[in-house]
């Protein structure tokens, strides 16, 4: 079945990396997704991978894949506070044309 | 978010009336999706679209139907609400439905009391 799975909070000091996990379900999904929703506000697309690769690198932010195990990470470095934000991971299986979003996880970014 | 514009942006309503949300797209994408969020439960799929009149339900579509009669224009309708249905509704559209991810509007916030 589909489902995608994350940690509901994490927080971090400013100048920190910060680590985001996500694990799925499904082996035969395609693109996973990173998006980003600050307060009142819908979501952006920041990055995401294809599923035959195992890192994508996109300045502050560096994805890695692990397909054995279904997971999924992102990594930001040097954490601002203008990060503080909720990330959702979602996946794209192959025989469908919808996203599937994890629960979201809170990112607070303290000084 | 540009090309993408939800309305109402706010809404209270009282349970058991029937209400519209309207999602209006400047892209001219094929796809266009109603997702609501709820606290721990991320997004949830509710219907989309994949062209004029094509389109099909997502996992939470009990309560809910959907019109696309144009490309530009994706409603949702809730026949008679309810106070489970408060939440908040987002609406995405995509080119292709794969790839390059979705775009999504602000939001349309809606509590049923």
């Amino acid at each position: 079945g589909e489902d995608v799975e994350q940690s509901l909070f994490l927080s971090v000091r400013e100048g920190d990396s910060s680590v985001i996990n996500c694990t799925y379900t499904d082996s035969s999904s395609t693109y996973l997704y990173w998006y980003k929703q600050e307060p009142g506000a819908g979501l952006q697309l920041l990055t995401y991978i294809f599923s035959n690769m195992d890192m994508k690198q996109d300045q502050r932010l560096t994805v890695l894949l692990n397909k054995k195990d279904k997971h999924l990470s992102l990594r930001i470095a040097d954490t601002q506070t203008g990060d503080s934000a909720i990330y959702f991971c979602a996946e794209l299986t192959s025989n469908t044309d919808k996203l599937i979003f994890g629960t979201g996880t809170r990112l607070q970014v303290f000084p | 978010d540009a090309g993408i514009t939800q309305s109402p942006r706010h809404k209270v309503t009282e349970t058991g009336t029937p209400v519209t949300l309207r999602c209006h797209q400047t892209e001219n994408h094929r796809y266009m999706y109603w997702y609501r969020q709820d606290p721990g439960h991320g997004l949830r799929l509710i219907h989309y679209s994949y062209g004029v009149k094509d389109t099909d339900k997502g996992e939470v579509s009990d309560g809910y139907s959907v019109s696309r009669s144009k490309t530009e224009d994706f409603l949702l309708t809730l026949e008679s609400a309810t106070s489970s249905q408060t939440s908040v509704y987002f609406c995405a559209i995509s080119p292709s439905g794969q790839g390059n991810g979705y775009t999504f509007g602000s939001g349309t916030r809606l509590t049923v009391v």
